[in-house]
């Protein structure tokens, strides 16, 4: 049961560089959703997806995109990496979208550092 | 739009002692309220959440949390700690149109004397 699966665990970027934060859940999870982690700021929502097929924008969506081609998998996009990206990502999963009491079930999440 | 204050950034308290870690936040409807935990170099965990009924929730490692809409707080306690609960804590308030996203505070780290 491997639940929210994220690679890599560690990256080193320069700057204008791209590159992808894989993530996987085995949980027939309905809703996926990436946040970053900052000191001080807690975990500020990216992009999420309610289903294959469906993304949208969370708070902080600039400089990144998602795609959901399958419900297993939401990889984020970084374009052309800068160091305010610089952060610690969280890739996130819920089961359903209906009740708004699901929590999340978060994988261990990807340290990134742009120089 | 929703927020999340927890006012303590650090506490330190020995071990054995009671515990309570602030938060409140800001929504505008019934809010479904959540702590999370995170230990060092791991994904967040949940401890417990609140949608309805009782405004007192049980969670896990014996810690619980109370739900006070008159102060839009949602603080979590402890009676005992130990060694290792450790870690960085976070209150979240589901938001968005099912409040399927979810806004999370600042985190108070907490750290514990032997």
């Amino acid at each position: 049961n491997a639940g929210v699966t994220q690679t890599p665990k560690f990256q080193v970027l320069k700057t204008g560089q791209s590159m992808t934060l894989q993530c996987a859940q085995d949980m027939n999870h309905e809703y996926m959703s990436w946040y970053r982690q900052d000191p001080g700021m807690g975990l500020r929502l990216i992009h999420y997806s309610v289903g294959a097929g469906i993304t949208d924008q969370g708070e902080v969506p600039n400089g990144y995109n998602v795609s959901r081609s399958t419900t297993e998998d939401f990889p984020l996009r970084l374009l052309s990496a800068a160091p305010s990206q610089t952060s610690v990502y969280f890739c996130a999963s819920s089961p359903t979208i209906g009740t708004g009491n699901s929590p999340l079930h978060f994988g261990n999440g990807t340290r990134l550092t742009v120089t | 739009a929703q927020s999340v204050t927890q006012p303590d950034i650090h506490i330190t308290v020995s071990e054995g002692a009671s515990l309570e870690l602030r938060c409140n936040y800001s929504y505008g409807a019934t809010p479904y309220l959540f702590w999370y935990v995170q230990s060092p170099g791991q994904g967040l965990q949940l401890l417990l959440k609140y949608f309805s009924g009782d405004t007192l929730v049980q969670g896990i490692k014996g810690f619980e949390a109370e739900f006070k809409r008159s102060q839009s707080s949602f603080n979590l306690r402890k009676p005992s700690v130990h060694w290792s609960d450790a870690a960085e804590y976070f209150c979240a308030v589901g938001a968005g149109d099912y409040g399927q996203n979810f806004v999370f505070g600042p985190g108070t780290r907490l750290s514990v004397l032997p």
